[in-house]
């Protein structure tokens, strides 16, 4: 199985703050990864798929790069409504797909 | 609108069944393989199972293999998940997705595949106790 790490778990930031989350993969998986943000009560939505290409509708201050086993999701300009929890996703070994363990982001 | 609407969720006693639905509209539902994702409250999300257009290719995770049966009616544009011989860990909101197709950069070359699920259901909570 392929294992996703993300770091950190939790992150504190301030509205206006460039934010990064990581997604560390057990092996290579190109570029078939997606980043997901939930929020309470609340199923996930889609952010960012194919590692880098940013959803339709998806607001532009959200940003993914990385490839192989390293890959980040950062929001470039913090937002209140941006507090939710983040996962990425990887679907290289499709359909056999596994989830990073999630970020908490939380507004200051 | 595009949507998916899960129900069938409930309280059930260890080694009992359940059936999920999760019926879709606002999209063409025999285009799109679909799957099933849980999540304990407060935890991280499971894929749980998937199943191909055409029901020709079904897969579990293997904490449900052998319990779980996930199918579809395409005429419907239903997608079920039966579950059997519960246990205490499945207890959890399942929700339904819809598999999100494109074409998209691939180690520079574009490639047209599965890169996530783009359309969710609310979720229908599954509880296992006694």
């Amino acid at each position: 199985d392929i294992q996703l790490t993300q770091s950190p778990s939790f992150l504190s930031a301030s509205v206006g703050d460039r934010v990064t989350i990581t997604c560390r993969a057990s092996q290579d998986i190109t570029s078939y990864l997606a980043w997901y943000q939930q929020k309470p009560g609340k199923a996930p939505n889609l952010l960012i798929y194919a590692a880098s290409t940013l959803q339709s509708g998806v607001p532009s201050r959200f940003s993914g790069s990385g490839s192989g086993t390293q890959f980040t999701l950062t929001i470039s300009s913090l937002q209140p409504e941006d507090s939710a929890i983040y996962y990425c996703q990887q679907l290289h070994s499709y359909p056999f797909i596994t989830f990073g363990q999630g970020t908490r982001l939380e507004i200051k | 609108e595009v949507q998916l609407v899960e129900s069938g969720g409930g309280l059930v006693q260890p080694g009992m069944s359940l059936r999920l639905s999760c019926a879709a509209s606002g999209f063409t539902f025999d285009d799109h393989a679909m799957h099933w994702v849980r999540q304990v409250p407060g935890k991280g999300l499971e894929w749980v199972s998937s199943i191909s257009w055409d029901s020709d290719n079904v897969d579990y995770a293997d904490s449900v293999k052998g319990r779980f049966s996930i199918s579809r009616d395409n005429a419907k544009n239903s997608l079920y998940l039966q579950m059997n011989s519960l246990r205490a860990e499945d207890s959890a909101v399942y929700y339904c997705a819809k598999d999100f197709e494109e074409t998209a950069m691939v180690q520079g070359i574009m490639i047209k595949g599965l890169y996530g699920m783009d359309v969710w259901g609310q979720g229908t909570t599954v509880t296992v106790s006694s």
